[in-house]
């Protein structure tokens, strides 16, 4: 069966710190991976999604980027963190579907 | 563009009480449509599908279908129990982005709190 990991489970940086989180995703190929930030009050934001390798798209302009180095393995990084960045970040995957399927998360706080 | 309207919370309800979190959607052609369920601390977990018109999801005690003259998706749980209280979000397929993936739209999410 397929399983997807985050880590850090949570996260506190300074403001202006960098920022690396990373979700795999195992028991499966080619999956189709999206980012997702869940802030306070505002529900879910589509971040980015990948198709595959190297393949990158964004939702929305930020100091966030991501970037999918490996078939299963989606990572999201920023190079200055803002207080604003503070939130619950989900990665989910799916293959040839539209149903998602979520991670367990990544709290994260910038002080 | 496809969009998702859901009642807000908080819902409050006692045990064993009947469950309807409202859910209207506006959308072009036929998207699925979702409800998924957020346990505190956790990630988004998929509670159940609808795939067209007159379909009926089901998981858990919970149902869902999908009214197109209505465009609505409202759940409904016949008795609630207090480990149903979570944040419940409804979401329709929004566009197709290639190669076989799709994003999505959710609602804003609807608290749930059981009490005994």
């Amino acid at each position: 069966s397929q399983t997807i990991h985050q880590w850090p489970a949570t996260l506190v940086q300074p403001v202006g710190s960098p920022l690396s989180l990373e979700c795999t995703v195992e028991g499966t190929s080619n999956p189709n991976l999206y980012w997702y930030r869940q802030a306070a009050g505002r529900g879910l934001q589509l971040l980015f999604y990948s198709v595959g390798i190297g393949q990158i798209s964004s939702e929305v302009p930020q100091n966030l980027s991501a970037s999918r180095p490996q078939d299963r393995q989606f990572i999201l990084s920023s190079k200055k963190l803002l207080l604003s960045d503070s939130g619950f970040y989900l990665c989910a995957w799916s293959v040839y579907s539209d149903t998602q399927y979520f991670g367990p998360g990544t709290r994260l706080t910038v002080l | 563009g496809n969009s998702v309207t859901q009642m807000e919370g908080p819902v409050t309800l006692s045990e064993e009480a009947f469950l309807t979190i409202n859910c209207t959607y506006t959308a072009t052609g036929y998207p699925s449509l979702f409800w998924y369920v957020q346990y505190p601390g956790e990630g988004l977990q998929l509670l159940l599908k609808a795939t067209k018109a007159d379909d009926k999801g089901s998981n858990k005690g919970f149902e869902a279908t999908y009214r197109k003259e209505t465009t609505s998706f409202h759940l409904e749980k016949g008795s609630v129990q207090v480990s149903d209280s979570a944040v419940y979000f409804c979401a329709l397929t929004r566009t197709y982005s290639g190669a076989g993936s799709y994003q999505l739209t959710f609602g804003k999410g609807t608290k749930l709190s059981v009490i005994p």
